[in-house]
Parts: structure tokens; C-alpha cells; sequence
């Protein structure tokens, strides 16, 4: 049964970067697509980007170009999300999921708190 | 990009049916038929229920159903059952640009 399990909750000052990991264990971890998302609290799902791990091909949501980096290390099953240049409307839990259908999600992280407060 | 149209919140009554909307645009929901929605109860992550419009998970209730006309896509629960009550997200493909887009989510009350 694969699993994600992703880092632990991190407070952050504003204009500071973050780095959240994401490991997945128990399947062909090398073949997986990973996204991130995220939910602000008491708000809905917004889609951050994702990585295609066997090319590698990264994808960007418009609104974070620039400030996001996704990487991904087949050996291991891992993925990780960097954010700089952090506001205070990033605040929010953030998930990773794997695509096992196209741009359906399912199998997601416990989710990692980032809060950002100065 | 603005994001999927979905109504705050929707009610029924144990064994009733009822449905859940999700408008878009041709760019996305009218362009392609890769339409998901999930299911979310507090403080849980999120599960998917449907993909490609209308397909289910393996160990998804058949009582969760999708369809789309045009611009707008539907989640229907049938036989709606208290655990049912949870918040609901749909989510479309958007083009090599914008890539997912995801609606603001809808509150299901199960009265």
C-alpha cells in the first residue's frame, strides 16, 4: 500500500523561503507524477504545480511562477516544494498527491502547516 | 484564470438525492473531460470520488455519480447518507498554461 508522509509543520517570517519534503513508500515510487497543493485556513483547494518524475517535466500554476520549485529523486520516491519570497496569504497546509489518472488526485499527504507571521 | 464556480452549500435529507454544480468556461470543464471532485470531511485530506467526468474510484460508493453539459459539470449523491455530509471540490484541467483549476468548494449539509 503506498503511502506519502511529508514534513513536519514550519513557521516562517515574511520574505523567507520554505522547503516542504514528500516521500512516498510501497509502489513503483519512480514512475509517480507528485503535485502540490494547498489550503489556506477555512478555505478551498488551489493547485501549485507538479512533477513528472520519469522525464523530468516540472508545471507551474501561473500565480506561483517564480517563487515555486518542485524537484523529485526517483531513488528515494521523493518530492520537494520550495516556496520563497513567503507572504502572509501563503499560511496554509500544504499537501502533496500523486496523479494516478490525469489531473485527478489520488492519493494525497497528511498535510504540512506553513504558517507565515512575522 | 479564475477559478471554478461551485454553489457555498447544498442540503438534503437522508435517502434523498441531491446535486452539486460546478461551472467553468470553454477553456476548461467545456474543453476537455477531465473533470474530478473530492470529498472532504473536517480536518481530513481529501479524497477523490470521481475522474474524467464520471468515472469512480475502486471502493467509491456508486450512490456518487458525474456528469457534464457544456460549461458546467455535476456531482450527484444518491441516497444521501449522514456521512455524506462533508465539504466537496470540483476540479478541471485547464489548458498547458493554467493547467488544474479547482472550484471554491461546496458545504453539504445532510438535514
Amino acid at each position: 500500500q503506498v503511502q506519502l508522509v511529508q514534513s513536519g509543520a514550519e513557521v516562517k517570517r515574511p520574505g523567507s523561503s520554505v522547503t516542504v519534503s514528500c516521500k512516498a513508500s510501497g509502489g513503483t515510487v519512480n514512475t509517480f507524477t507528485f503535485n502540490w497543493l494547498r489550503q489556506a485556513p477555512g478555505q478551498g483547494l488551489e493547485w501549485m504545480g507538479r512533477i513528472i518524475s520519469t522525464l523530468p517535466v516540472t508545471h507551474y500554476a501561473p500565480d506561483f511562477q517564480g517563487r515555486l520549485t518542485i524537484t523529485a529523486d526517483t531513488s528515494t520516491g521523493t518530492t520537494t516544494m520550495a516556496l520563497i519570497r513567503l507572504r502572509s496569504e501563503d499560511t496554509a497546509l500544504y499537501y502533496c498527491a500523486t496523479e494516478k489518472y490525469d489531473d485527478a488526485f489520488d492519493l494525497w499527504g497528511q498535510g504540512t502547516m506553513v504558517t507565515v507571521s512575522s | 484564470q479564475s477559478a471554478l464556480t461551485q454553489p457555498a452549500s447544498v442540503s438534503g435529507s437522508p435517502g434523498q438525492s441531491t446535486t452539486i454544480s460546478c461551472t467553468g468556461a470553454s477553456s476548461d470543464i467545456g474543453g476537455y473531460n477531465l473533470v474530478s471532485w473530492y470529498q472532504q470531511h473536517p480536518g481530513k485530506v481529501p479524497k477523490l470520488i470521481i475522474y474524467q467526468v464520471t468515472k469512480r474510484p475502486s471502493g467509491v460508493s456508486d450512490r456518487f455519480s458525474g456528469s457534464k453539459s457544456g460549461y458546467t459539470a455535476s456531482l450527484t449523491i444518491s441516497g444521501l447518507q449522514a456521512e455524506d455530509e462533508a465539504d466537496y471540490y470540483c476540479s478541471s484541467y485547464a489548458g498547458s498554461t493554467t493547467y488544474v483549476l479547482f472550484g471554491g468548494g461546496t458545504k453539504l449539509t445532510v438535514l
